[in-house]
C-alpha cells in the first residue's frame, strides 16, 4: 500500500534557526496538509494545498511558516526562526481528492532547544 | 470554531471485551467524522470513517454511530484483541470549512489485557 513519507524522522534545532520538513505524498494524490501534535495535546491543523497554493491555514500558521511543492514530489514545511514553542510531531497528509480520507505520515519529532 | 471533545482518555479492557469511545462536537455544519488509530512512533491510520447522511457504519469489529441532533460520535470496538491496543483519536469537520481540515478530539489510550 502506497505511503506518505516523512524525513526526518527527528530534528533537532536552536531557537532561531531555519528548519524544513520534508514529505513526499502520495504520487496521486492532489491535496496536501500539514498537522502538529505537541506532546500531551491534541493534533492540530496548521495549513492545507492544492494547485499549487494553499488553501486554508489556522491560526498557527503565522508569518514563521511556509510551505512549497518544489516539484512533482515533495511537499515541504519551512519554519523560519523556531521557537521552544514549534517544539512537536510535525505529520504531514495526503488525500487523493477533497472528500477522499487523509492519509498520514510517520510524523518528524522537532525539539528546538 | 469547532470543538471536538472525546472521552475516557485511557480505557482498559479484557480481551474479547467490548470497547467504546465517545465524542462530541460543537459545529452542526461538521459532517465527516473519521477515526484514526495510532500505534506507538507510528502515523495515524484511518479505521473507519462516517458522513453524516448515515447513522450507523460497520466494518468487521469496528462500528461508529452518530447522532446529529445530540452532536456526538462513537467508536464501538468489539472482542477486542491485544493488538487493538493504541491510541485512538475521533476528528470532525465540515464541507464549509473543508474536509481536509480536520478537527482531532485529544486521543483514548486502549489498552486490551490478555
Amino acid at each position: 500500500e502506497p505511503e506518505v513519507t516523512q524525513t526526518p524522522s527527528h530534528q533537532v534545532t536552536q531557537m532561531g534557526q531555519e528548519v524544513i520538513l520534508r514529505c513526499v505524498p502520495i504520487s496521486n494524490h492532489l491535496y496536501f496538509y500539514w498537522y502538529r501534535q505537541i506532546l500531551g495535546q491534541k493534533v492540530e491543523f496548521l495549513v492545507s494545498f492544492y494547485n499549487n497554493e494553499i488553501s486554508e491555514k489556522s491560526e498557527i500558521f503565522d508569518d514563521q511558516f511556509s510551505v512549497e511543492r518544489p516539484d512533482g514530489s515533495n511537499f515541504t514545511l519551512k519554519i523560519r526562526s523556531t521557537k521552544l514553542e514549534d517544539s512537536a510531531m510535525y505529520f504531514c497528509a495526503s488525500s487523493a481528492s477533497e472528500i477522499l480520507p487523509l492519509h498520514f505520515g510517520n510524523g518528524t519529532r522537532l525539539t528546538v532547544t | 470554531g469547532e470543538n471536538v471533545e472525546q472521552h475516557p482518555s485511557t480505557l482498559s479492557v479484557q480481551e474479547g471485551d467490548s470497547a467504546v469511545i465517545k465524542c462530541t462536537y460543537s459545529d452542526s455544519a461538521s459532517n465527516y467524522f473519521p477515526w484514526y488509530k495510532q500505534e506507538l512512533g507510528k502515523r495515524p491510520q484511518l479505521i473507519i470513517d462516517i458522513r453524516s447522511n448515515v447513522g450507523e457504519k460497520k466494518d468487521q469489529r469496528i462500528a461508529v454511530t452518530l447522532n446529529k441532533t445530540a452532536k456526538h460520535f462513537s467508536l464501538h470496538i468489539t472482542e477486542t484483541q491485544p493488538e487493538d491496543s493504541a491510541v485512538y483519536f475521533c476528528a470532525a469537520s465540515s464541507r464549509a470549512n473543508s474536509w481536509g481540515k480536520l478537527q482531532f478530539g485529544a486521543g483514548t489510550q486502549v489498552v486490551v489485557t490478555p
